[in-house]
């Protein structure tokens, strides 16, 4: 299977808000719920943000959504902030038992 | 607080056997739930290598299900990966990573991660 298709990378200005797109097939983001999507620091294990397309943990800001059209998932952060910086990766559920995730996407906040 | 910590050789040979525990603290990996194991080379992205359940049941990555054993140890609260036929290209930092009960696909609770370098 392949990777989901992220871009390198996205950034904004500290209060804007950015999208970071994750682009599958029918296969995967597209025929099921199950996308997730993880930040990163530098050094750090992931940390889930969001699971199940929208749905956010316990302790994740509501700046953090998820959404999904398609083959395509999209996580928006709003009212950026210094901390949001960092790698950003989505999963899905491809089927068969299987997963896959994003290249990433490096978030610069400006 | 659920914990995890992953440990083994953190340099293995070309063509031997790369063999990892994932040590389970504050959740039992005998309830629902799945444990799963995942890498990341260094300046590159995650890859799900596979997972076991809490009844024993495995499902692996179709690219690398011909080398993958994940197996697990109640009485001590571990897991283990053990991955064959290594080469450099399975360098990467190893997580360990909590799929809970109730939900599926998702990894709520991550191991801090351990570098494995395959080299001679």
């Amino acid at each position: 299977q392949s990777a989901l298709t992220q871009p390198p990378s996205a950034s904004g200005s500290p209060g804007q808000s950015v999208t970071i797109s994750c682009t599958g097939t029918s296969s995967d983001v597209g025929g099921y719920d199950y996308v997730s999507w993880y930040q990163q620091h530098p050094g750090k294990a992931p940390k889930l943000m969001i699971f199940e397309v929208t749905k956010r943990p316990s302790g994740v800001p509501d700046r953090f959504s998820g959404s999904k059209s398609g083959n395509t998932a999209s996580l928006t952060v709003s009212g950026l902030q210094a901390e949001d910086e960092g790698d950003y990766y989505c999963s899905s559920y491809a089927g068969s038992n299987n997963l896959v995730f994003g290249g990433g996407t490096k978030l610069t906040v400006l | 607080q659920v914990q995890l910590q992953e440990s083994g050789p953190g340099l293995v040979k070309p063509s031997q056997t790369l063999s990892l525990t994932c040590t389970v603290s504050g959740d039992s990996i005998s309830r629902a739930g799945h444990w799963n194991w995942i890498r990341q080379p260094a300046g590159k992205g995650l890859e799900w290598i596979g997972r076991i359940s809490s009844s024993g049941s495995t499902n692996y990555n179709p690219s690398l299900k011909s080398r993958v054993t994940i197996a697990k140890d109640t009485s001590r609260n571990q897991f283990s990966l053990e991955l064959t036929s290594v080469s450099a290209a399975d360098t990467a930092v190893y997580y360990c990573a909590r799929d809970p009960p109730n939900l599926v696909w998702l990894f709520d609770y991550w191991g801090q991660g351990t570098l494995v370098t395959v080299s001679s």
